[in-house]
């Protein structure tokens, strides 16, 4: 089936620094990968939408400046969180989509669990 | 914004059916009913999807209401480890290029399967 793979698993920063987080699409293509935050005790919301080859679509209120999301080939999108500070200290999801599979439905990355110190 | 609502939890035995209630009164013809679940601290994890014929695979089944408003997953036989954070999210199968293939999560079902 559809596997994403996101490193690192857990990441920890100190504050005004930059962390890029993978997500990769491990045995299909993804022309299109989602980027989710979800903070404690909350659900998960999305950040933007990364195309492969074009700009990423950002989510109203996300800055599109201090997350970069890259989507440079069909199986790896980037985000990098720039400056980050205590506040960005999130866990971070990525999904992609098999648009050529036969499963109808999103497969998520195992996130990313940044700390901001 | 979500267009699903859940009761934010619900216990269940475990070995019992545990079943979860979703609301998605504003479905439209073209819109799937997908269920994910969320285990602390991992990503979500696929579990069914339908349009509105009733559903069964390996893990659960979806029963839709016939107006297609509301649905259940069932879950058959509660592990402890079904306990999770479980998701009901309506929106549009195929591709069209636009801001319906986004999956949007509401605040979904804390099930917590008790021994």
């Amino acid at each position: 089936g559809a596997v994403v793979s996101q490193h690192p698993s857990w990441v920890i920063c100190k504050s005004g620094t930059s962390v890029k987080i993978e997500c990769r699409s491990l045995d299909f293509q993804a022309t299109t990968m989602f980027w989710y935050r979800q903070f404690p005790k909350q659900s998960l919301m999305l950040m933007a939408t990364s195309n492969e080859g074009s700009k990423a679509t950002y989510e109203q209120g996300v800055e599109k400046d201090k997350f970069l999301i890259n989507h440079a080939s069909l199986t790896l999108s980037t985000l990098t969180v720039t400056s980050a500070h205590p506040e960005d200290s999130s866990f971070y999801i990525c999904s992609a989509r098999d648009w050529g599979g036969v499963f109808d439905g999103y497969t998520f990355g195992s996130g990313t669990r940044l700390t901001v110190v | 914004d979500a267009k699903t609502t859940q009761p934010p939890s619900m216990d269940c035995a475990e070995g019992r059916a545990a079943n979860l209630p979703c609301n998605h009164s504003t479905i439209s013809g073209n819109e799937y009913v997908y269920w994910y679940r969320q285990i602390h601290s991992q990503g979500p994890q696929y579990i069914i999807h339908g349009l509105k014929n009733n559903e069964t695979n390996e893990m659960a089944s979806l029963i839709i209401t016939e107006d297609r408003k509301s649905s259940t997953l069932i879950l058959p036989h509660a592990t402890l480890r079904d306990t999770a954070v479980y998701y009901c999210i309506v929106r549009v199968a195929g591709w069209d290029g636009g801001a319906t293939n986004k999956l949007i999560f509401g605040t979904g079902t804390l099930l917590a399967v008790q021994p």
